[in-house]
C-alpha cells in the first residue's frame, strides 16, 4: 500500500520569505501523480499543485513550486514570497494511475501547519 | 457551477443516535468518496463508489455505511456513533480515468462531535 510521510507538523515563518513543506511517499508505481493541497481556516481542501511521475520538469504555479525527486521518492512544496493568506494546513497526497478500478483514491500525509507571520 | 455540497456542516449528537450526512456533485462524476481528517492523521479514505449501486470499502469502513442509489447522491451513514467517530468528514467526486488528475472536488466538510 502506497503511504505518504510529511515529517513537519508545524512551520512558520515571516511574511515574503520562502518557506519548503517536505513530503516523501512510498510506492512501487512507475506512474503516478502527486498533489499538494491547501486547508485554510475555512476547511475547504484547495488543490494547489500537482505534478505526474512520469513528466521530469518540475511543477510551478505561480508563487508554488515543487521539487519533484522520483528516485528518492521526495516531493516537496516550496512557496515563495510568502504571504499572510498562505497561513494554513497543507497536505501532499498521492494516486495511482486511474487505469485500476478505485484508483482515484488520494493517500493523504499528515498534514504540514503553515503560519505566516506579519 | 460544479460543486460538491454536504449536509449538515456541523453536527453534535449522542452516541447511538443513527446520523446520515448527505453528500450530493452536480458533475456527473461517476466516482465519489467519503474521507475523515484526524489531526496527525491526515484524510484517510472511509468508502467510495464506482457508480450506482457499486460502493466499496476504503481504509477505515469500521462503523460507517453508503449508499449510491442515484449518480449525483452519496449519504454517509452512522448507524450507533460512537466518540471516535468525532471527526471533520468530507465528500469528494472524481471523474473517472485519466481526467481525476485535473479535477478533483470536494466537499465543504462536516464537523461531527460525538458525545
Amino acid at each position: 500500500a502506497q503511504t505518504v510521510t510529511q515529517s513537519q507538523p508545524e512551520m512558520s515563518v515571516q511574511e515574503a520569505e520562502t518557506v519548503t513543506l517536505s513530503c516523501t511517499y512510498d510506492t512501487s508505481e512507475s506512474n503516478y501523480y502527486l498533489f499538494w493541497y491547501k486547508q485554510p481556516p475555512s476547511r475547504q481542501m484547495i488543490l494547489v499543485i500537482r505534478q505526474e511521475a512520469y513528466k521530469q520538469q518540475n511543477a510551478t504555479e505561480n508563487r508554488f513550486s515543487v521539487n519533484f525527486q522520483k528516485a528518492a521518492k521526495s516531493f516537496s512544496l516550496k512557496i515563495s514570497d510568502s504571504q499572510l493568506g498562505d497561513t494554513a494546513m497543507y497536505f501532499c497526497a498521492f494516486m495511482k494511475p486511474p487505469l485500476i478500478q478505485g484508483a482515484q483514491k488520494l493517500v493523504f500525509g499528515q498534514g504540514t501547519r503553515l503560519t505566516i507571520n506579519p | 457551477e460544479a460543486q460538491v455540497t454536504q449536509n449538515p456542516r456541523y453536527l453534535i449528537t449522542v452516541t447511538g443516535k443513527k446520523l446520515t450526512v448527505t453528500c450530493s456533485q452536480n458533475m456527473n462524476h461517476e466516482y465519489m468518496s467519503w474521507y475523515r481528517q484526524d489531526p496527525g492523521l491526515g484524510l484517510r479514505q472511509i468508502y467510495y463508489s464506482m457508480n450506482v449501486e457499486v460502493t466499496d470499502k476504503g481504509d477505515v469502513p469500521e462503523g460507517y455505511k453508503v449508499s449510491r442509489k442515484e449518480k449525483r447522491n452519496f449519504p454517509l451513514i452512522l448507524e450507533s456513533p460512537s466518540p471516535n467517530q468525532t471527526s471533520l468528514y468530507f465528500c469528494a467526486s472524481f471523474p473517472m480515468g485519466r481526467h481525476a488528475y485535473n479535477e478533483q472536488f470536494f466537499g465543504p466538510g462536516t464537523r461531527l462531535t460525538v458525545l
